[in-house]
């Protein structure tokens, strides 16, 4: 079946350094999701690329969808302590039925 | 406009016992999920409705598990009997349509088995 894998798992970094997690899928997708959960908390939706290629940013956070539809990497400029959490990558596959096949998550921590 | 309501927050169990979960998505949402997210793991989807009708129940474990949306508002997702293993956080989520929406997480059930 469809599988969606996130490297690396986790990753402190200093407060003002960059950070970047990838995402790839064992197959390709009709749209990527990214979510961000913060500790004891619940995912909460950050953005979705549906384009082949397709790069969008939110303030300091740049999301890039892969030309195959393949992989997706969420790349975040001099990180603060308030992007602390674990972001999720999560694939809608071809079928187009809403089913979201989330990875495993990349867990970053900011040293002040 | 109010978010996902679960209930209960905790809920701390046996084996072999039973337990229910409620959720009550946001209001004119179609599509409802529940999700199992094991410690250090993404959600897994467990199933999906659109209104009330199941639309993907190919990882709930059925001989234990169960849910339903009656109404194609609220659900519940029970199981019985419980196993160490169903120890996790089950959430629900909704969308506006089982299309390429984002989903709207609540905050969750923590489950322990002992």
């Amino acid at each position: 079946g469809q599988q969606v894998m996130q490297i690396p798992q986790y990753q402190h970094v200093q407060e003002g350094e960059d950070f970047t997690t990838y995402c790839n899928s064992s197959t390709t997708l009709s749209n990527i999701q990214w979510y961000k959960q913060r500790p004891g908390g619940h995912p909460v939706f950050l953005i979705q690329l549906v384009k082949s290629g397709e790069v969008k940013k939110q303030k300091r956070l740049t999301f890039q969808f892969g030309e195959a539809k393949k992989n997706s990497s969420l790349h975040i400029t001099a990180t603060q302590t308030t992007d602390v959490g674990t972001y999720f990558c999560a694939g809608h596959g071809s079928s187009n039925t809403g089913k979201l096949i989330f990875g495993q998550g990349t867990t970053l921590q900011v040293k002040p | 406009e109010a978010g996902v309501a679960q209930s209960p927050r905790y809920k701390i169990i046996e084996k072999r016992q039973s337990v229910a979960f409620w959720c009550n998505p946001i209001s004119g949402h179609a599509t409802l999920y529940w999700y199992q997210q094991i410690l250090g793991q993404g959600p897994k989807l467990l199933i999906q409705f659109q209104n009330n009708g199941v639309v993907d129940d190919s990882q709930l474990p059925k001989d234990r598990f169960s849910a339903e949306r009656l109404k194609g508002v609220d659900s519940t997702l029970k199981i019985q009997p419980a196993k160490l293993e169903d120890s996790a956080v089950y959430l629900c989520a909704s969308s506006v349509t089982a299309a390429t929406y984002e989903q709207y997480f609540g905050p969750g059930t923590r489950l322990t088995v002992t």
